[in-house]
């Protein structure tokens, strides 16, 4: 898998858009990125992921360049409650769900 | 919302003894996974598991460990010989397919071990 790197910590605003930064310069053809994020010691929870195109759902947007080398997660209206370490992962998707977590970036909305 | 269930929450253990997490995974799902958090440090990949049969596991997966799904519904890891370095957090995770499936995360099993 393709290594990643975020930075350790952002800070962001309550009601306003946290853009959670990856980049991924090795990134292969047939790897996807995945978010997930873990709030305090709780189980890592899935965000989004996608190949190239951007992606968005109920929880978050993922953009990703054209060269597919960074991405960014956008959480649209940050709370309180999104306060938790984001993790971008990228993961071959013939893999039967090994996924390496690395750092990740320790998010804190702040009021 | 169907969620991913693990028991125990929280076992103490003495040094060598026996230790069985317990899993219940999403029902339609059909590709388990273990996880583990050792405090303060990253998620680590144990193990992948499908059709009844392992299909992936890391280099911390040794013959202490193993895994087994026994009735169609649970899903178990077992440590034979705990060492205190086993101390951690324990994650379950089910997704309906391999590959690209996201996986849906447990709360986690505690595990100390003196």
């Amino acid at each position: 898998d393709a290594k990643t790197t975020q930075p350790p910590s952002m800070d962001c605003a309550e009601g306003r858009a946290a853009n959670l930064p990856c980049n991924h310069s090795t990134i292969s053809g047939n790897e996807y990125v995945y978010w997930y994020r873990q709030i305090h010691s709780q189980g890592p929870q899935y965000i989004i992921h996608g190949l190239k195109n951007n992606e968005t759902n109920e929880m978050a947007s993922l953009i990703i360049t054209e060269d597919r080398k960074s991405s960014t997660l956008i959480l649209p209206h940050a709370t309180l409650r999104d306060t938790a370490v984001y993790y971008c992962i990228v993961r071959v998707n013939t893999n039967a769900g090994k996924s390496t977590f690395g750092d990740g970036t320790t998010l804190t909305v702040k009021p | 919302e169907p969620e991913v269930t693990q028991t125990p929450s929280h076992q103490v253990t003495q040094m060598g003894q026996e230790v069985i997490l317990r899993c219940v995974p999403i029902s339609n799902h059909l590709y388990f996974y273990w996880y583990r958090q050792i405090l303060g440090q990253k998620v680590e990949f144990l193990v992948s598991f499908y059709n009844n049969e392992i299909s992936e596991k890391s280099e911390i997966f040794d013959d202490q460990f193993s895994v087994e799904r026994p009735d169609g519904s649970n899903f178990t890891l077992k440590i034979r010989s705990t060492k205190l370095e086993d101390s951690a957090m324990y994650f379950c995770a089910s997704s309906v397919r391999g590959g690209t499936g996201e996986l849906f995360f447990g709360e986690g099993s505690r595990l100390t071990v003196l």
